[in-house]
């Protein structure tokens, strides 16, 4: 069965600051990945998606992730932090011509000034 | 452009009634899934619908169902309200629905549902 694991419920850090926020998942067979982002009181935006090709794919907003297939990992980075990226993240994998997506608990990232 | 619209926004029920959720997709998506997002947890899938026919159904009991009108809009049910029932139900839409894997998920704001 696959499955997304968040390894970190919450990541506080200062403005500025680089972050790394970890995800792990689990599947027999080929997925995409993906990290939403959402705000409170909001539904969830695309950050960034990995399908084929690159393994390091960008946001248009400074994150960028990279997909590891021998670790199973499609951590999320960003070199410095805004107080404006607090939110929740959300990493996701769905199975090629599935139509579900997974999500793991998410990760509530807390930008302190 | 108009996103992915939801009502209502806010919604308090007692236990054993039912509920319908509303959702409109961005204009020109056919596809439509359904997601439950509890307190603390990431979003689980419930349902996909493309072209008024459903296309996937996550681990969620009888109690809940769905439709699509053919204007592509959606409505979601559920049954029989429990207390674990009290979630954030969100709605995605997607242009074609062939595999929710390649094609961007656009969400609306959700709905957050309370039982009492």
């Amino acid at each position: 069965a696959q499955s997304v694991t968040q390894l970190d419920s919450q990541v506080p850090v200062f403005e500025e600051a680089p972050v790394e926020l970890r995800c792990n998942y689990s599947s027999s067979v080929s997925v995409y990945l993906f990290w939403y982002v959402q705000y409170p009181n909001q539904g969830l935006q695309l950050l960034l998606k990995y399908l084929s090709g690159s393994t390091l794919v960008k946001s248009i907003n400074g994150f960028e992730a990279e997909f590891n297939k021998s670790q199973t990992s499609f951590h999320l980075r960003k070199p410095s932090v805004h107080i404006s990226d607090t939110a929740e993240y959300f990493c996701a994998a769905s199975n090629t011509g599935g139509f579900k997506t997974i999500f793991g608990a998410g990760t509530r990232l807390f930008v302190k000034a | 452009d108009a996103g992915v619209t939801q009502s209502p926004t806010h919604l308090i029920k007692t236990r054993g009634q039912h509920v319908t959720l509303r959702c409109s997709p961005i204009s020109g998506h056919k596809s439509v899934s359904w997601y439950q997002q509890v307190l603390g947890q990431g979003p689980q899938f419930i349902f996909q619908y493309y072209e008024k026919e459903e296309r996937g159904r996550g681990n969620f009991p009888d109690r809940f169902s769905a439709r699509q009108f053919p204007n592509y809009s959606s409505e979601l049910n559920v049954n029989a309200l429990l207390l674990g029932d009290s979630a954030l139900y969100l709605c995605a839409s997607s242009q074609s629905g062939g595999g929710a894997g390649r094609e961007t998920q656009y969400f609306g704001p959700g709905t957050r549902l309370l039982v009492l």
